[in-house]
């Protein structure tokens, strides 16, 4: 079946620096999309991508459709402490309407 | 837009008894919703897919008898844990979709189940 490498699985990093997070997929897929997760809380959407190639910002938050339809990577800039978190990509290959689940980024900012 | 409730956000059981969750969205209609379940540490997993008005598609190795799940209006998903057990104890989070033509879901705030 299809699924998802998400890499790294976990950053620690300094307040203002930037991240980059990726995820790889055995397939092709259709829709991308990136959510962040807070202890104890549901999944909140930050960017969704339906296009191959397609670029999109979400204020510090810049996530990209890889050209080959098998690959996204989420970028934050100036990092601040709210952004801790775990943050998951996921995607849709086929027309079913289910996600696919990475691994998830665990990301840890000190001030 | 898009929001997504879940009642309740915990509740703690003794074992043997069933437990019924809802997922509501707010402010659209949802024809499909996800049902999740989240273990400490690890990533989303899918138990079922919930159509309004038919029955649910559950994942392989997800028992349907154990968790029944009901779609009976456009803004309103139930999962019913029957005779919870320890082992069902879990982070259980709904999603729905928006519109057809697009994959984007949109989740609740997740309900934490104890089963004693």
């Amino acid at each position: 079946g299809q699924q998802l490498n998400q890499s790294p699985q976990s950053m620690f990093i300094q307040e203002g620096e930037d991240v980059s997070m990726n995820c790889t997929s055995s397939s092709i897929f259709n829709t991308w999309l990136w959510y962040k997760q807070d202890p104890g809380e549901g999944p909140v959407l930050l960017i969704a991508l339906y296009k191959a190639g397609e670029l999109t910002s979400n204020g510090r938050l810049t996530a990209q459709f890889g050209i080959t339809r098998k690959d996204s990577f989420l970028n934050i800039s100036a990092s601040i402490p709210s952004d801790v978190g775990i943050y998951f990509c996921a995607g849709q290959g086929g027309n079913t309407g289910k996600l696919i689940f990475g691994q998830g980024t665990t990301l840890q900012v000190k001030p | 837009g898009a929001v997504v409730s879940q009642h309740p956000s915990w509740v703690i059981c003794k074992s043997g008894t069933s437990v019924k969750i809802e997922c509501r969205s707010l402010d659209f209609q949802a024809t499909t919703m996800f049902w999740y379940r989240q273990f400490p540490k690890q990533s989303l997993m899918l138990m079922a897919t919930s159509n309004e008005g038919s029955k649910a598609t559950y994942e392989q190795g997800v028992e349907k008898d154990k968790f029944l799940i009901n779609h009976a209006s456009l803004t309103l998903s139930t999962l019913t844990v029957t005779s919870a057990h320890p082992e069902d104890s879990s982070f259980y989070i709904c999603s729905a979709r928006v519109t057809l033509n697009r994959a984007t879901q949109y989740f609740g705030p997740g309900t934490r189940l104890l089963v004693l």
